[in-house]
């Protein structure tokens, strides 16, 4: 059972728009999110987080919204550039946090001139 | 940067041959995890460690050990390599609990 889902495996955006990527969790005791970003022959890059007790946080070009009663949250880049090409995960900590996270699947973001 | 190295970086090995795949940071950071990524199913926990000796399986265990001997190492074993263990395994980092890993470059283990 997937406690993580990024139902888009894909996603392309224009450059200079704004690029959106969901996530939805299923498990309540989920306390705190993370985006990370993945090139190939890479290992992931934290970019963002969020803790349960906010509902938005906002780092430069990259904004992460919680919503905890749907169970979703979302990673805006604006505006969007080539560099932001990558996979984007979206993972979680439940609880007391050191037995690891759980990822979601990945959305492929491509970002055309 | 944190300072994780993995080695090796590529290796192929046959099936039934044991492999040990070593993490090494500089960091001195008290967590380390082990994931492994699979096309279709993203990063899954391995195994992760709280502290030396002190360690606790993940989502996908069956057929990997590890030990933690020195702050700084984390070794991951396939005692018997098979074929579904075929995949990239990344080691993690985190100083504190619920707080950002940091990963290192990966290994891409190929059982033939």
């Amino acid at each position: 059972d997937q406690q993580v889902k990024q139902n888009s495996p894909s996603l392309s955006v224009q450059e200079g728009r704004i690029s959106i990527l969901n996530c939805d969790y299923t498990n309540s005791m989920f306390d705190y999110f993370l985006w990370y970003k993945k090139y190939p022959a890479e290992g992931p890059t934290f970019l963002i987080s969020i803790s349960s007790i906010k509902d938005k946080n906002e780092d430069g070009r990259f904004t992460v919204f919680l919503n905890k009663s749907a169970k979703h949250l979302s990673l805006h880049i604006v505006p969007s550039q080539p560099g932001d090409s990558a996979v984007y995960f979206c993972a979680a900590y439940s609880g007391g946090g050191a037995d690891g996270l759980t990822f979601g699947k990945g959305t492929h973001l491509i970002i055309q001139p | 940067d944190a300072g994780i190295t993995q080695s090796p970086r590529h290796k192929v090995t046959e099936t039934g041959t044991p492999v040990t795949l070593r993490c090494h940071q500089t960091e001195n950071h008290r967590y380390m995890y082990w994931y492994r990524q699979d096309p279709g199913h993203g990063l899954r926990l391995i195994h992760y460690s709280y502290g030396v000796k002190d360690t606790d399986k993940g989502e996908v265990s069956d057929g990997y050990s590890v030990s933690r001997s020195k702050t700084e190492d984390f070794l991951l074993t396939l005692e018997s390599a098979t074929s579904s263990q075929t995949s990239v395994y990344f080691c993690a980092i985190s100083g504190q609990i619920n707080n950002e890993q940091f990963f290192g470059p990966g290994t891409r283990l190929t059982v033939l």
